[in-house]
């Protein structure tokens, strides 16, 4: 079945420092990715997607790219904040018919100022 | 406007006693999904609707639970003889349509439920 794999965490970082948190994952079809935020005491949001392959999700300064060859949807920022911090879920959608989400198990991310 | 609500916030019952978890989504949205996060992990799905009916309902662990939602807007999650196993913290979402590509699913805050 559908699977989503993360890198591991716990991941800490300066203020001003570059992020790559990685994800790959394992689907049949083409699905969507995605990557939800879970802010310290707040619900799961919707940060960024994109639907099909090479297509580049942004939003708040972060970015990932739907590669389809490395089956990978590993999310950058260039320059993190302390706002930063947070658990990061990377998720994918089957096109195919199903419409659950398949979550990895989240990384979670503290920026130090 | 409003986001999706989930009722109790918090719930702790004893192993063997029901539940029932309520989950009011966002005005419009016909599509409901449920999903469980265990401390540490990642949600995973338990049952999606499509307005009242129940379109994949894979994901629920056994018979102990089911899922509701009779007028197509607010939806029910019932947990019988509940276990120990079953603290978690129980997630709903809603979305406009069903369709992944087009449409964002919106969380709700959860209900932590706790099984002593």
């Amino acid at each position: 079945g559908n699977s989503v794999t993360q890198m591991e965490g716990p991941v800490t970082l300066s203020e001003e420092a570059f992020l790559t948190i990685n994800c790959t994952y394992t689907a049949t079809g083409y699905p969507s990715l995605f990557w939800y935020v879970q802010y310290p005491g707040e619900g799961l949001q919707l940060l960024l997607k994109a639907t099909k392959a090479d297509d580049k999700g942004s939003n708040k300064g972060f970015e990932a790219t739907y590669r389809k060859e490395t089956t990978s949807f590993h999310l950058e920022k260039g320059s993190v904040q302390v706002s930063d911090s947070a658990v990061y879920f990377c998720a994918l959608s089957d096109q195919q018919g199903a419409q659950k989400l398949v979550f990895g198990q989240g990384t979670r991310l503290t920026i130090n100022p | 406007g409003a986001g999706v609500s989930q009722t109790p916030s918090n719930k702790v019952t004893e192993k063997g006693k029901y539940v029932e978890l309520r989950c009011d989504p966002i005005s419009g949205h016909t599509a409901l999904y449920w999903y469980r996060q265990s401390l540490g992990q990642g949600p995973e799905f338990l049952i999606y609707f499509q307005g009242t009916g129940a379109a994949d309902d894979s994901g629920l662990p056994n018979d102990r639970f089911f899922a509701v939602r009779p007028e197509g807007s607010v939806s029910t999650l019932k947990i019988q003889r509940t276990e120990r196993g079953d603290s978690a913290v129980y997630l709903c979402a809603s979305s406009l349509t069903s369709v992944p590509s087009t449409d964002t699913q919106y969380f709700g805050p959860g209900t932590r439920l706790t099984v002593l």
